[in-house]
């Protein structure tokens, strides 16, 4: 079974900085897609990024950025020039097809 | 993108009683749905998997009798929550994919509360 892992329960960031939130897996499979959503205390799942395991290119969405590293089984976020509106709970994802499985998640905090 | 909305967002029960709680996908046919359970400060737990017109697929540990899930249209899903208990209370979350893209697309979520 596919594993996802997030070992950092919380994060806070300085606005207009930089951070990167941290996830691996874990899976024998060679096809798969990897997400990070965003979910704010509205509780409404938000996807942030995709990438596709067959991609070496990180995925870019504008201040949203990945670090994939597939041997590693790593699939990092980093979030630049963060903003209040950043403030959420993040879940890394794993899907290998139509199953989704969530990293325990990583609670963002945005200081002003 | 896609919309899925969920009804009712937000219910209270009684102990004993059965809930009913659907999932839609307003402008795309989704293909196969979803339903999730998350607690406080915890992650998506996949409770079971729904394709249209056939039986759900459920989870290890997840009691189909309790936990009924309908799939009757390629628009439709229902989580019903039969006898429901304190331990019931939750937020349930459903997701469904589009079948042209194969994307997943969630809903606003329910909140349960069994009193």
């Amino acid at each position: 079974a596919q594993t996802v892992t997030q070992s950092q329960p919380e994060m806070s960031v300085q606005e207009a900085e930089t951070v990167t939130l941290s996830c691996t897996y874990d899976t024998s499979e060679s096809d798969y897609y990897l997400f990070w959503y965003k979910q704010p205390p509205s509780r409404q799942m938000i996807l942030v990024i995709r990438q596709e395991a067959y991609k070496q290119q990180n995925a870019t969405e504008n201040r949203f950025s990945v670090n994939f590293q597939k041997a590693a089984k790593s699939f990092s976020l980093k979030i630049s020039d963060s903003q209040l509106g950043d403030a959420a709970m993040y879940f890394c994802a794993y899907r290998s097809l139509s199953r989704l499985t969530f990293g325990e998640g990583t609670q963002l905090t945005v200081n002003p | 993108g896609a919309v899925v909305s969920q009804h009712p967002s937000w219910v209270i029960c009684k102990s004993g009683t059965s809930v009913k709680i659907e999932c839609r996908s307003l402008d795309f046919q989704a293909t196969t749905m979803f339903w999730y359970r998350q607690f406080p400060k915890q992650s998506l737990m996949l409770m079971a998997t729904s394709n249209e017109g056939s039986k759900a697929t459920y989870e290890q540990g997840v009691e189909k009798d309790k936990f009924l899930i309908n799939h009757a249209s390629l628009t439709l899903s229902t989580l019903t929550v039969t006898s429901a208990h304190p331990e019931d209370s939750s937020f349930y979350i459903c997701s469904a994919r589009q079948g042209a893209t194969g994307e997943l697309f969630f809903g606003e979520g329910s909140r349960l509360t069994v009193l």
